[in-house]
């Protein structure tokens, strides 16, 4: 089990361009969150998936924003026209869907909007 | 959105103090989890406490569920270089288990 991984851990763009993360989850688990985390503060919802299929998206998470999990493994979450206020750390989280199973997280990546 | 809130923002110590760090809400939680997070890392659990009144031990983490399920402290004894991070409180949603944050405490152990 080598845990949550998440690619790039680093990212730099320019305001307008588009971005693409990848997380591949804990392989036996089924459900996949994303988060994100400004500096300064806790992490914030943004969408989760159970297998499959995306169950519910946060109003965080504007028209500019998509992820995916096409296969029920690996997610990616892709940004497009980033703005600055897209600065931020972006975490994904991996879990069993079963009631109290604790959520394992990926290293996060850091987006900076220049 | 239940809003959690944790106090104090921002603690620095000097190695072997205590120290208490607080949870807050306005609303009762079927549950509540504590996480500690690393610079450049992702927050790792460190206990859950579910029932009111309760008190779970972690060797020197000792973390205590408010009898009213609305608050939550973690006391740290002799604090050590090794226990600096933020730590974060969540309230795990009923059924998609989505996490809700508190605003962190960032603690400093100064050898």
């Amino acid at each position: 089990d080598t845990g949550v991984s998440q690619d790039p851990r680093h990212k730099i763009t320019k305001r307008g361009q588009n971005v693409t993360f990848r997380c591949d989850p804990i392989s036996e688990h089924n459900r996949l969150y994303w988060y994100r985390q400004t500096l300064g503060q806790g992490p914030e919802f943004l969408t989760y998936f159970q297998n499959e299929a995306q169950l519910e998206k946060s109003r965080l998470l504007s028209d500019r924003f998509s992820a995916e999990r096409p296969k029920g493994s690996f997610s990616t979450l892709e940004i497009q026209r980033t703005e600055q206020g897209d600065s931020a750390m972006y975490l994904c989280a991996s879990s069993l869907a079963l009631r109290g199973r604790e959520q394992y997280f990926g290293p996060g990546t850091r987006l900076t909007v220049t | 959105t239940q809003l959690l809130e944790q106090s104090p923002q921002f603690l620095s110590i000097q190695e072997g103090e205590n120290l208490t760090v607080y949870c807050n809400s306005s609303s009762v939680f079927s549950s509540l989890q504590w996480y500690r997070q690393e610079p450049g890392e992702g927050p790792v659990l460190l206990v859950t406490v579910v029932t009111g009144g309760e008190v779970k031990k972690l060797k020197r983490l000792t973390f205590q569920f408010g009898d009213a399920r609305k608050d939550s402290s973690l006391h740290i004894t002799a604090a050590q270089p090794g226990d600096t991070g933020l730590y974060l409180c969540a309230k795990p949603n009923f059924g998609n288990e989505k996490l809700t944050f508190g605003t962190g405490t960032r603690l400093t152990i100064i050898p």
